[in-house]
């Protein structure tokens, strides 16, 4: 059963600073991770989808790297602002009909001023 | 572009009640999906639909939960009767491809059982 944790469950900085958010993962057997980010009382919004074929994605601030075989993905957030503190999910799928996406807990961010 | 609709956005209820979530994926979405989000933790799959047939419902309590998706487009999520432990976010997402494409969120509706 694949079971995917996310390190560390809580993470408070202040503004500007260069963050890495982790993620791992049991079964490397997968088909793509995405990275999502939660708003509080709000859905998911997807950041980053990254193939099991790629090592990395980047968009604007953030950049996200995968290595399948050890099981790992990271997420970087560049220069971080106060209006990137939510709680950031980390996903992975096992194939291309089933699309089932088995979660981490999440690392909650917080970016103070 | 319209992003995943769902309603109700809240819903109270008591055990033993029953209740029932709406989805409206993304236009031309073949595969729509049903998570559970119970606090603290990640979305678990509950099911999935690809167009208006049932890939996947392992997870789905089939004693107490259903779901259907008519016509290959909305769908709806219910529970009959609800247990102190349904309490959660449920979430719907839908992607244009089969399973393992990008999957999008909607804003969940969030139901408390009393």
């Amino acid at each position: 059963k694949q079971e995917v944790t996310q390190i560390p469950a809580a993470l408070s900085v202040p503004e500007g600073e260069n963050l890495v958010l982790n993620c791992s993962f049991t079964d490397s057997a997968i088909y793509n991770l995405q990275w999502f980010r939660q708003d509080p009382g709000k859905g998911l919004t997807s950041l980053l989808l990254i193939q099991s074929s790629q090592r990395e994605q980047t968009s604007g601030r953030l950049n996200a790297s995968l290595d399948k075989s050890s099981g790992r993905s990271t997420l970087y957030i560049a220069a971080s602002q106060p209006g990137d503190s939510a709680t950031y999910l980390c996903a992975v799928s096992r194939g291309s009909t089933l699309g089932r996406l088995y979660f981490g807990r999440g690392t909650q961010l917080t970016v103070w001023p | 572009e319209a992003g995943v609709a769902q309603s109700p956005r809240y819903k109270i209820i008591e055990k033993r009640q029953s209740v029932a979530f709406w989805c409206n994926p993304i236009s031309g979405h073949a595969t729509l999906y049903w998570y559970q989000q119970i606090l603290g933790q990640g979305p678990k799959l509950l099911i999935q639909f690809q167009n208006n047939g049932v890939v996947d419902d392992s997870q789905l309590p089939k004693d107490r939960f259903s779901a259907e998706r008519l016509k290959g487009v909305d769908s709806t999520l219910k529970i009959q009767p609800a247990k102190l432990e349904d309490s959660a976010v449920y979430l719907c997402a839908s992607s244009a491809g089969t399973g393992g494409s990008e999957q999008y969120f909607g804003p969940g509706t969030r139901l408390t059982v009393t």
